[in-house]
């Protein structure tokens, strides 16, 4: 147990569905991350999100919506995703943003999905 | 901006080999130095961290020393073992950025 839980663990979606990740975080921390992990590729940050408000958004397609209800639920929506967008996506969370630079993030296992 | 380079994998040893998978930097300030491991299926779990110069990590028989000099952050194991077979992160975070910054990952398959 990780601490991050990520629903659901596989998806395969059509690229007319939507669908929609959920990450949920117990630890009381206050910053939670998307990022996307695609084969051959490096780790892309995809949000940000501290106490609720959004406060990074890496240039992601529109097809990609982030919603942060309170912050131990962060949530990716899904809509007429192409299939270059397959890969893993995770969740994180930190204590905190700012200046204490010395915490890492805890990960979620991911949510694997394929797009056909 | 910050980044960070690691060997590119993936690399394959016997059980009770030694372990070096090599890590440097580029970045402002003084960062914080992490490396994580994703084992097959999972996401990245925190191995271990050095938080200023000459620190070292470690966590299950791997160790890590926060090379200022050098700006590296070599992982290293001296016996692995077929369960140490998974992805290798290197990643920093600097002073006042609360971004985590990964290398590529280096895969490892270690092997009976």
């Amino acid at each position: 147990e990780t601490g991050v839980t990520q629903t659901p663990r596989h998806l395969v979606m059509g690229m007319t569905n939507k669908k929609s990740l959920k990450c949920e975080q117990h630890l009381g921390h206050n910053a939670m991350y998307w990022y996307k992990q695609s084969a051959k590729k490096p780790l892309e940050l995809m949000f940000v999100y501290s106490l609720e408000e959004r406060v990074e958004n890496n240039s992601v397609p529109s097809r990609f919506s982030p919603e942060c209800p309170n912050s131990s639920h962060l949530f990716l929506h899904l809509h007429t995703l192409q299939p270059e967008d397959s890969a893993l996506y995770l969740c994180a969370s930190s204590p905190q943003l700012g200046s204490t630079a010395n915490y890492g993030y805890t990960f979620g296992s991911g949510t694997r999905l394929t797009v056909v | 901006g910050d980044s960070v380079t690691q060997m590119e994998g993936p690399v394959t040893l016997s059980e009770e080999a030694f372990l070096t998978i090599n890590c440097t930097y580029t970045a402002t300030g003084y960062p914080s130095l992490f490396w994580y491991v994703q084992y097959p299926g999972e996401g990245l779990q925190l191995l271990l961290k050095a938080t200023k110069a000459d620190d070292k990590g470690s966590n299950k028989g791997f160790e890590a020393t926060y090379r200022k000099e050098t700006t590296s952050f070599h992982l290293e194991k001296g016996s692995v073992q077929v369960s140490d077979s998974a992805v290798y992160f290197c990643a920093l975070r600097g002073g006042s950025n609360y971004k985590l910054t990964f290398g590529k990952g280096t895969l490892l398959t270690v092997n009976p």
